[in-house]
């Protein structure tokens, strides 16, 4: 069962532009994570935020929560080389589960 | 690795053949979990566990099978029931029942030859 689907499925942008994903899910949550994954490697928690948040900020990443959209937003800033890699966000409903999303790939171009 | 570590890294397995893919932590954390990857997908949650001798079906279980005999180790057995096993298989680890996010293992890469 997938909750969150993201969009776009894939991202080109040259270094040092910003890159935007989105994450739309269909029933209520408890809170939402972003995760990273390079290739071949396992996910790498970013932020969480809380069904009670609408912003939150870690060093260049931006994540807002709309729960009336049932929407959420990951900027990237400034992006460099070392951001490509998948994005997934994943909802939690406050028991023992996530569900992730499928994903967006991001590419950072030279 | 974040405290959680998976082994190996690369596996083969033989039609009919069972493997174990190998899941340990190191920060007493209750919940462990494992998902499968495939080419361009999400994450499919495979079995849960929140307590030592418990764990609960995810998703698509079918096919495999776990243990939790000890809180740093929760085993995934590939058994010859699952008919599309090659896949990239993820062991993670949570406190709070996922609440402040999950720590990931680095994964095992599962072929069938």
């Amino acid at each position: 069962s997938q909750q969150g689907e993201e969009d776009p499925q894939a991202l080109s942008i040259q270094e040092g532009e910003n890159a935007t994903m989105n994450c739309s899910y269909k029933t209520s949550i408890n809170n939402l994570q972003w995760y990273r994954q390079n290739s071949g490697r396992g996910l790498v928690h970013l932020i969480l935020i809380r069904s009670n948040e609408r912003e939150k900020h870690s060093g260049r990443l931006r994540v807002t929560l709309d729960t009336s959209k049932k929407s959420s937003s990951l900027l990237i800033t400034a992006s460099r080389a070392a951001d490509t890699a998948s994005y997934f966000c994943a909802t939690g409903r406050g028991g023992d589960k996530i569900i992730f999303g499928k994903g967006t790939r991001l590419h950072i171009l030279p | 690795d974040g405290g959680i570590t998976q082994s190996p890294k690369y596996l083969f397995r033989k039609e009919g053949q069972n493997v174990t893919l190998s899941c340990e932590q190191n920060l007493n954390h209750d919940a462990m979990y494992w998902y499968r990857q495939d080419p361009g997908q999400g994450l499919r949650l495979i079995y849960y566990s929140q307590i030592v001798n418990d764990f609960q079906k995810g998703d698509i279980a079918e096919g495999y099978s776990v243990s939790r005999e000890k809180k740093e180790s929760f085993p995934l057995t590939v058994t010859s029931a699952q008919k599309n096993p090659t896949a990239f298989y993820l062991c993670a680890r949570s406190m709070d029942r996922g609440s402040h996010g999950y720590t990931f293992g680095s994964g095992t890469r599962l072929t069938v030859v």
